[in-house]
């Protein structure tokens, strides 16, 4: 069965960088894209960017380029997100989530989630 | 972008009722090269991550009961539990994947009245 399972909480002051970790199981990693969604406290959910299994090719959403980066190692099936320059407002819930595997953006598993937490 | 909106924010249904969530985007996400609407809705319950529930707007993802049930097309659309169940108590989220950025609604809260 399809699991993804995300790194631990983690606490960082402002700044500072966070790197969160997803892995994949249950299914051929190189053949989809991963996705990387935050939430945070009592809010909604918040598309950053997702990344090709197979090529490594990624696509941001505007608002965190330049700070937010995705990588993949596929021969260990994880996905990383790496946020430079935490601010208060980063901490969140971060959830990594698996696209469908006939490729339009529609994210069927999800991960348990890393809460990442911002304070001084 | 295409922005989503959802109501009502909250919405408290007796056991058994039917529940209807509403949500809009702000651009139409029905394409024209294949006549469907790339709309999507979310379940997520108390301390989980979300759960897909219907894709194309009223397509049931495998092992959704068949209580849930969307319609809507272009702009419009929504999402109903025929027969709420104790089990159903969560946030709902829309979220279109017409283009980048996806964004999600700001979700609907259903609880028990």
């Amino acid at each position: 069965q399809v699991q993804l399972v995300q790194s631990g909480a983690e606490v960082r002051k402002p700044g500072a960088s966070v790197k969160v970790s997803c892995k994949a199981s249950g299914y051929t990693f190189t053949s989809v894209a991963l996705h990387w969604v935050r939430q945070a406290p009592g809010q909604s959910l918040e598309w950053m960017g997702w990344i090709n299994g197979g090529n490594g090719d990624t696509k941001m959403s505007q608002k965190f380029r330049g700070r937010v980066t995705i990588t993949r190692d596929s021969s260990a099936s994880t996905a990383y997100l790496e946020v430079s320059s935490l601010t208060f407002e980063d901490t969140a819930v971060y959830y990594c989530a698996r696209n469908v595997e006939w490729a339009f953006p529609i994210l069927d598993y999800w991960g348990q989630g890393t809460l990442v937490t911002v304070s001084s | 972008d295409i922005v989503m909106t959802q109501s009502p924010d909250s919405l408290a249904v007796s056991l058994g009722e039917r529940a209807t969530i509403n949500c809009k985007s702000s651009r139409s996400v029905l394409s024209s090269s294949n006549n469907m609407n790339y709309l999507a809705w979310y379940q997520q319950r108390p301390g989980q991550p979300p759960k897909l529930l219907l894709y194309w707007a009223s397509t049931r993802e495998s092992g959704v009961p068949e209580r849930f049930s969307g319609s809507g097309s272009g702009t419009d659309f929504t999402l109903t539990i025929s027969s709420l169940q104790a089990e159903d108590v969560a946030v709902y989220y829309c979220q279109q994947y017409y283009s980048t950025p996806l964004l999600f609604g700001p979700g609907t809260k259903v609880h028990i009245k």
